[in-house]
């Protein structure tokens, strides 16, 4: 099975701040990758598709970039409300699996 | 607009089964393949399985392989998992999500409020 890892596993940032997040797949999945966030007691949210297609109604704050094995989830300028978890999840072949996570906190 | 309602949860023996139900509307159920994903308290996000919207498509993660069955009914538009042989590893929220397009190779862009699945004795 083809393994995402996500880092950091957490961090810290100040209010407009840029932040990334990568995810690194163990083996090639082209472009089938998706973001997810997931604030604190809700449901997961898809926020980006195909790597860097945005999802409707997400902002545009939201980016994320990559092909093969590498891939980042940037925030150009973090919000309070971006407070959550972010996961990234592999869609191709038989297996949906999601990376570890990452906690975005606020500084 | 889209709803997706996951039922059945509850607290069950280790060993016993249980089959969760998760009832769709606001889209063209038939049309769309629906995954389950689970997630421990406290724990990241787990991909379970996933149904083509035909049912000729169907996988699973090993660690579910040969205990839980998905499956689905377009008439009733409901999607279903079935848990047998229950552990207390399987203690989890379970959620029922809907695809952002009709093939299983799609992330997903609906998910239900989630039930909740204790294994304990």
């Amino acid at each position: 099975d083809i393994q995402m890892a996500q880092s950091p596993s957490s961090l810290s940032a100040s209010v407009g701040d840029r932040v990334t997040i990568t995810c690194r797949a163990s083996q090639g999945i082209s472009n089938y990758l998706a973001w997810y966030q997931q604030k604190p007691g809700k449901v997961p949210k898809l926020l980006i598709y195909a790597a860097s297609t945005l999802q409707s109604g997400v902002p545009s704050r939201f980016s994320g970039s990559g092909s093969g094995t590498d891939f980042s989830l940037t925030i150009s300028s973090l919000q309070p409300e971006d407070v959550a978890t972010y996961y990234c999840q592999k869609y191709n072949s038989a297996s949906w699996t999601f990376g570890q996570g990452t906690k975005v906190e606020i500084k | 607009q889209v709803q997706l309602v996951e039922s059945g949860g509850g607290v069950v023996q280790p060993g016993r089964s249980l089959r969760l139900s998760c009832a769709a509307s606001g889209f063209t159920f038939s049309s769309y393949a629906m995954h389950w994903v689970r997630q421990a308290p406290g724990k990241g996000l787990q991909w379970v399985a996933v149904i083509s919207h035909d049912e000729g498509h169907i996988y699973y993660a090993d660690s579910v392989k040969g205990r839980l069955t998905i499956s689905r009914d377009n008439s009733k538009n409901t999607l279903y998992l079935q848990m047998n042989s229950l552990r207390a590893e399987d203690t989890a929220v379970y959620y029922c999500g809907k695809t952002i397009a009709g093939p299983t190779h799609a992330p997903i862009d609906y998910w239900g409020q989630g039930t909740l699945v204790t294994v304990s004795s």
